[in-house]
C-alpha cells in the first residue's frame, strides 16, 4: 500500500490566496482527520470524517477553513482566504480499527508558507 | 475531556545509553495509548499501542512502554539508543470510542555520538 497521500507537499502563497491541501487515505480505512502542526500550538485536529461524512469540526479554526470528503479516497482541505498566521504543516491521516484500537497512519504532511 | 502531558520538551542521551521519555495521562476510564515517532519532514509513524492488553508493549525499533494504571503513566525506553533513534515522540491517548485522539507537545530526541 502506498499510504496515505498528501500534495502537494510544499505551498508557499500570498495572504488572500486560497489554499486547497489534497489527500488520498489508505484504501479501507473508514476515518480520515486533518491536524495541524506548528510550534506554538503542537499538533491540532481540524476535523475528521467517518465513512466521508463530517463528524467533528470544532477543530477548524474558523469559517476561511472547509474540508470535503466527497469520497472514500479522496478529501480536501480548503483555506480562504489564506492568511499568515495559517502557516503550518498539514497532516492528514486515515485510520482503521485493528486489534481492538482504532489506529491512524498520518501521510508526510503539506507544508504551507503564507507570506 | 483527556489530556496527554510528556515530561520533557528535550531529552539527549549518549549513544548505547538507555532513553527514557514520559507520558502521562488523564483518563477516568482505561484508554487506548500510542506512542509515534516524527523525523525531520516526515509524518508520524506508529512506534507501538496499548489496548489494555499486556502491560508491556513492544513496538519497532527496539522500542518498548509499560502501562501503570496506578501511575497513569505510559513511558517509552529503549535499552540503548542509536544515532538513527533522533527524532521528535509524540504520545497520544483515545478513549476506548477511539475516534477522538488526543497527542502530547512531543519530546525532541538527541542521540549524542
Amino acid at each position: 500500500d502506498a499510504g496515505v497521500i498528501q500534495s502537494p507537499r510544499h505551498e508557499v502563497t500570498e495572504m488572500g490566496q486560497e489554499v486547497t491541501l489534497r489527500c488520498k487515505p489508505i484504501s479501507g480505512h473508514d476515518y480520515l482527520f486533518w491536524y495541524r502542526q506548528t510550534m506554538m500550538r503542537g499538533l491540532e485536529l481540524l476535523i475528521y470524517f467517518n465513512n466521508n461524512v463530517p463528524i467533528d469540526d470544532s477543530g477548524m479554526p474558523e469559517d476561511r477553513f472547509s474540508a470535503k470528503m466527497p469520497n472514500a479516497s479522496f478529501s480536501t482541505l480548503k483555506i480562504q482566504p489564506s492568511e499568515p498566521r495559517d502557516s503550518a504543516v498539514y497532516f492528514c491521516a486515515s485510520s482503521l480499527w485493528e486489534s481492538g484500537a482504532n489506529v491512524l497512519t498520518f501521510g508526510a504532511g503539506s507544508r504551507l508558507t503564507v507570506l | 475531556a483527556q489530556s496527554v502531558t510528556q515530561l520533557g520538551s528535550h531529552v539527549s542521551v549518549s549513544e548505547g545509553a538507555l532513553v527514557l521519555l514520559r507520558c502521562n495521562y488523564s483518563s477516568s476510564v482505561p484508554p487506548y495509548l500510542f506512542w509515534y515517532v516524527q523525523y525531520p519532514n516526515q509524518g508520524l509513524q506508529l512506534l507501538l499501542k496499548y489496548t489494555s492488553a499486556a502491560t508491556l508493549v513492544k513496538g519497532i525499533n527496539g522500542f518498548e512502554a509499560e502501562f501503570k494504571k496506578s501511575e497513569t503513566s505510559f513511558h517509552l525506553t529503549k535499552p540503548s539508543a542509536h544515532m538513527s533513534d533522533a527524532a521528535e515522540y509524540f504520545c497520544a491517548v483515545s478513549e476506548n470510542t477511539g475516534n477522538q485522539f488526543y497527542f502530547g507537545t512531543g519530546t525532541s530526541l538527541t542521540v549524542i555520538p
